[in-house]
C-alpha cells in the first residue's frame, strides 16, 4: 500500500540552528498537510499544500510542496525551545479518495 | 469555543472486552475521524463520519465501528479487545468532510492486559 516516509525520523539541534524535515510518498498527493505534536499532547494543524511547487511561509516556518506532489518539506529557521515535537505530514490516499495518511514523523529535539 | 473533548481520557481493558470511545468535536463542526496512534504503526486513519454516515474508512478490521449522531457527537467501538489494541485513540473533527484541516482531541489511552 501507499507508504509516506518523513526523514530524518529524530533531530536534535542546538537553539538557532536551523532544521529541516522532508515528507516522501510513493504515490502522488492530492494535497498535503503538516500537524505538529507536542509530547504528550496531540496533534495540531499548521498548514495545507494544495498546488505543485506551492511554497508557504508561516514565520520562522517554511512549507514547500514538490513538483510531482510526491514530496514535501518543512524548514524551520533559528529554532526555539518552543519548536520541539514531532513533526507529522499527512495525505490523501490514494488520490480521488478521502483516506488520511499520515508520515512516520519527525521528532525535534532543541537544545538550549 | 471549546476544543475536541475526548472521554474517558484512560482505560484499562482485557482481552476479549469490548470498549466503547466517546467524541464531541467543536460547535459546529460536522466530520468526526478517528485514528489510533502507536509508537509502531504511528497514525493511522480508521474511520471519518459526517452527517450520521461513514464516509472513509482506513484498512482495520471490522472489530473497530463506530458511528455519529444527529448533534455531531461520535462513538468508536471495538470488539473481542486484543493486546495489540493498545494504543492512544484520537479524535479529529472539521468543519467539513474529506480532506480539511483536523482539530484533534487529547485522546482516550486504552491499555490491555
Amino acid at each position: 500500500g501507499q507508504q509516506v516516509m518523513q526523514i530524518p525520523q529524530y533531530q536534535h539541534v542546538q537553539e538557532g540552528e536551523d532544521f529541516t524535515t522532508y515528507c516522501n510518498s510513493s504515490t502522488t498527493l492530492s494535497n498535503i498537510q503538516w500537524y505538529k505534536q507536542r509530547p504528550g499532547g496531540h496533534p495540531v494543524f499548521l498548514i495545507q499544500l494544495v498546488k505543485s511547487g506551492e511554497v508557504k511561509k508561516q514565520k520562522r516556518l517554511t512549507f514547500q510542496f514538490g513538483e510531482a506532489k510526491k514530496n514535501s518539506s518543512l524548514h524551520i529557521t533559528a529554532t526555539q525551545t518552543t519548536d520541539v515535537g514531532t513533526y507529522f505530514c499527512a495525505g490523501r490516499s490514494p488520490p480521488g479518495t478521502y483516506k488520511y495518511i499520515f508520515g512516520t514523523g519527525t521528532r525535534l529535539k532543541v537544545l538550549a | 469555543k471549546a476544543g475536541v473533548t475526548q472521554t474517558p481520557r484512560y482505560l484499562i481493558k482485557t482481552r476479549g472486552q469490548q470498549v466503547t470511545l466517546s467524541c464531541s468535536p467543536i460547535s459546529g463542526h460536522r466530520s468526526v475521524s478517528w485514528y489510533q496512534q502507536t509508537p509502531g504503526q504511528g497514525l493511522q486513519f480508521l474511520f471519518e463520519y459526517f452527517s450520521e454516515t461513514q464516509r472513509n474508512k482506513g484498512n482495520f478490521p471490522g472489530r473497530f465501528s463506530g458511528r455519529q449522531f444527529s448533534n455531531s457527537r461520535s462513538e468508536m467501538n471495538v470488539s473481542t479487545l486484543e493486546l495489540g489494541d493498545s494504543a492512544l485513540y484520537l479524535c479529529a473533527s472539521s468543519l467539513d468532510w474529506g480532506f480539511q484541516p483536523q482539530h484533534f482531541g487529547d485522546g482516550t489511552r486504552l491499555s490491555i492486559l
